[in-house]
């Protein structure tokens, strides 16, 4: 089945304990993305990869990392989480179609509390 | 740059009447434009798409956009909710000076009452 799978799904953590969330998808996609979501902001995008060590800052990248080693997987690193990283994460990866951003696939979400 | 600002937070509609979420758009280059749902505790999928092609635009579940460049919208319509449609809604941009890089609207959440 084509999925992006994410992990951990819910995690609760206490300030500067470094943590990552998982991303993998089975789609063959050259293009992820990871989103947090707060409400009343929308999605909000901290970082994607358009491929293999190929990563490029969103909006709100502050205080996270990503590598892309291998195409499938995208990681989340949070090297020194605070209070303010309190959200629900979202992986999503796509195929670009003719140099366009296309579908996009999304995860089941991380919901992350940092205590 | 891009932006999205989607016009209504909360629309509220009966079963069996029509539905308008309501979305502008800023955007220096030829842009892509996405609806998608989220229902409660569930990702996020796909409704429908523009990427240069038609201006009206079909999706799933009986749901269609009108891309219209003079006004900067790309507003979301269903003739007839159904209860299934009560979740939240985001109009998404992204453009072909980066393309990477894509902006969501704050959401619209759908109440559908019987």
């Amino acid at each position: 089945e084509a999925q992006v799978t994410q992990n951990p799904r819910y995690l609760i953590t206490v300030t500067g304990k470094k943590l990552t969330v998982t991303c993998s998808q089975n789609m063959n996609h050259e293009y992820m993305s990871w989103y947090r979501q707060d409400p009343g902001l929308g999605l909000r995008q901290i970082y994607y990869s358009m491929n293999v060590e190929v990563t490029d800052k969103g909006d709100v990248p502050e205080g996270y990392k990503v590598s892309r080693k291998e195409k499938r997987n995208f990681p989340l690193i949070l090297e020194s989480p605070s209070p303010n990283q309190t959200s629900l994460y979202f992986c999503a990866s796509s195929f670009p179609v003719g140099g366009r951003t296309d579908t996009q696939y999304f995860g089941p979400g991380t919901r992350l509390t940092v205590l | 740059a891009q932006s999205v600002t989607q016009l209504d937070s909360h629309v509220s509609v009966s079963e069996g009447t029509p539905v308008l979420l309501r979305c502008n758009y800023s955007s220096s280059y030829s842009p892509s434009l996405f609806w998608y749902v989220q229902h409660p505790n569930k990702g996020l999928q796909l409704l429908l798409k523009y990427t240069s092609a038609a201006t009206l635009v079909k999706g799933i579940n009986g749901f269609e956009a009108e891309f219209k460049k003079s006004e900067t919208s790309f507003h979301l319509t269903k003739p007839s909710a159904h209860m299934s449609d009560a979740a939240e809604y985001f109009c998404v941009v992204s453009d072909l000076e980066s393309w990477g890089k894509l902006q969501f609207g704050a959401g619209t959440q759908v109440v559908v009452t019987p």
